[in-house]
């Protein structure tokens, strides 16, 4: 089993909708979670950063970290053409060693 | 503009080549990762440095090697002994506060020739 989890898609639907990302992970000693946006042939772009469980929210981007569950989210409200790409979760305890999710490629239909 | 340059953006091996791909970040930050990029897998950990003529070998470290001997230089040599090149290759880098995120530059796509 890997240690972070997360459905590849791709994921389509149509602009304005609300979009739901979504990883597991087994590892309780994550204690930081990450999502990076990632365009093609571009390198991963940090969108939200959250310690410990709770929501964060950034305009459109709301994060959700339910450590009890392993289990964290992106949410994309009112998804535009412009969000089409590969969302990344990635997480870490003490020190610096980010263990990624696969990436789910999301295509947001205008 | 601080950031993290990656170079050449496109790089071609032939057999039996060593390569090599350029890291350079003006952030001030002390660590520095090299990642490997195949579809559907995600990043894996290749080498990383948290000081100067330090480092320490990542979950896929066979056939690579790296020096840091500059604190804003980090160069991941792809040998020879490397069977399997092709990907897109990230560098990255960080403070070295365990509450800090990484940083990636835009990455090098390599391909055997």
């Amino acid at each position: 089993q890997k240690e972070v989890e997360q459905d590849p898609g791709p994921l389509s639907v149509p602009e304005g909708a609300i979009v739901s990302l979504n990883c597991t992970y087994s590892n309780s000693a994550f204690q930081y979670f990450m999502w990076y946006r990632q365009y093609s042939r571009k390198g991963p772009e940090l969108l939200m950063y959250t310690y410990s469980s709770g929501n964060k929210e950034d305009g459109r981007f709301t994060a959700q970290v339910d450590k009890s569950s392993k289990y964290i989210s992106l949410f994309i409200r009112d998804s535009q053409p412009s969000d089409s790409a590969t969302y990344l979760c990635a997480m870490s305890g003490q020190g610096n060693k980010l263990v990624f999710g696969a990436g789910t490629i999301l295509r947001v239909k205008s | 503009d601080g950031g993290i340059t990656q170079s050449p953006k496109y790089l071609f091996r032939k057999e039996g080549q060593n390569v090599t791909l350029s890291c350079e970040q003006n952030l001030n930050h002390d660590a520095m990762y090299w990642y490997r990029q195949d579809p559907g897998q995600g990043l894996r950990l290749i080498y990383y440095s948290q000081i100067v003529n330090d480092f320490q070998k990542g979950d896929i470290a066979e056939g690579y090697s790296v020096s840091r001997e500059k604190k804003e230089s980090f160069p991941l040599t792809v040998t020879s002994a490397q069977k399997n090149p092709t990907a897109f290759y990230l560098c990255a880098s960080s403070t070295l506060d365990s509450n800090q995120p990484q940083h990636f530059g835009d990455g090098t796509r390599l391909s055997i020739l």
